[in-house]
């Protein structure tokens, strides 16, 4: 089955860049979306179509695409943004099917 | 304001049944392609299942094919969730999720969208 691979967890000091990956072989052909997801909470969208930023959601997240790869950035990370974070696209069989990465623990130290 | 209620959740064993609802309001239901995604304790988000706007077109993950049945009833702004033959690994936050911006891909394929809004999820618990 299809699936979509991110790193475990990454850590970033305030004020620095986070970049949080997600690898899949249909990413080049299908789009990616990126979910933060604080606890107790339910997921939130931050990226769809892979760049674009949904209203509400500050500038400093930023989605970019390069071959099998799509990129979550956050430039200026605040202490509010840690969070679980999560990517989600399709595979390119003729099933419908939705993935989810398994997601990403960013701290902010 | 967009509102998602979900409900039904509980403690159930093995083998058993549940039904969870969805109660959809601030928005135009009908309009909306709808989905269950659920999340077991400490885990990740996974997608459940799928439903066109009118209910004719339906999807499920392979996890929950056969067992689990989306539906929903327009009338009533409502999303629903059978679930049956339940097994412990289906013990998880179960989330409905309103469906947004769907698209055909490079081969004619139709893909999903993304997940706009989401409810605060109900816990459902298979246990002995």
């Amino acid at each position: 089955s299809y699936e979509l691979t991110q790193p475990p967890s990454v850590s970033v000091s305030p004020g620095q860049t986070a970049r949080i990956t997600c690898s899949g072989d249909a990413l080049p052909k299908q789009y990616a979306y990126w979910y933060q997801q604080k606890p107790g909470q339910a997921p939130v969208v931050v990226i769809y179509k892979d760049s674009e930023r949904p209203s509400g959601i500050p500038e400093r997240f930023s989605g970019s695409t390069s071959g099998t790869t799509v990129t979550l950035t956050i430039s200026g990370v605040q202490a509010e943004d840690e969070a679980d974070y999560y990517c989600q696209s399709s595979d390119s069989s003729g099933t419908y099917r939705v993935v989810f990465g398994g997601g990403t623990k960013m701290t902010v130290l | 304001e967009v509102q998602l209620v979900e409900s039904g959740g509980g403690l159930v064993q093995p083998g058993g049944s549940l039904r969870l609802s969805c109660a959809a309001s601030g928005f135009t239901f009908n309009n909306y392609e709808m989905n269950w995604v659920r999340q077991a304790p400490g885990k990740g988000l996974e997608w459940v299942s799928y439903i066109s706007t009118s209910g004719s077109t339906i999807y499920y993950a392979d996890s929950v094919k056969g067992r689990f049945t989306i539906s929903r009833d327009n009338a009533k702004n409502s999303l629903y969730l059978q679930m049956n033959s339940l097994r412990a690994e289906d013990t998880a936050v179960y989330y409905c999720a309103r469906d947004q911006s769907h698209y055909y891909d490079s081969s004619a394929y139709y893909r999903p969208g993304y997940f706009d809004y989401w409810g605060q999820g109900t816990l459902v618990t298979v246990s002995s």
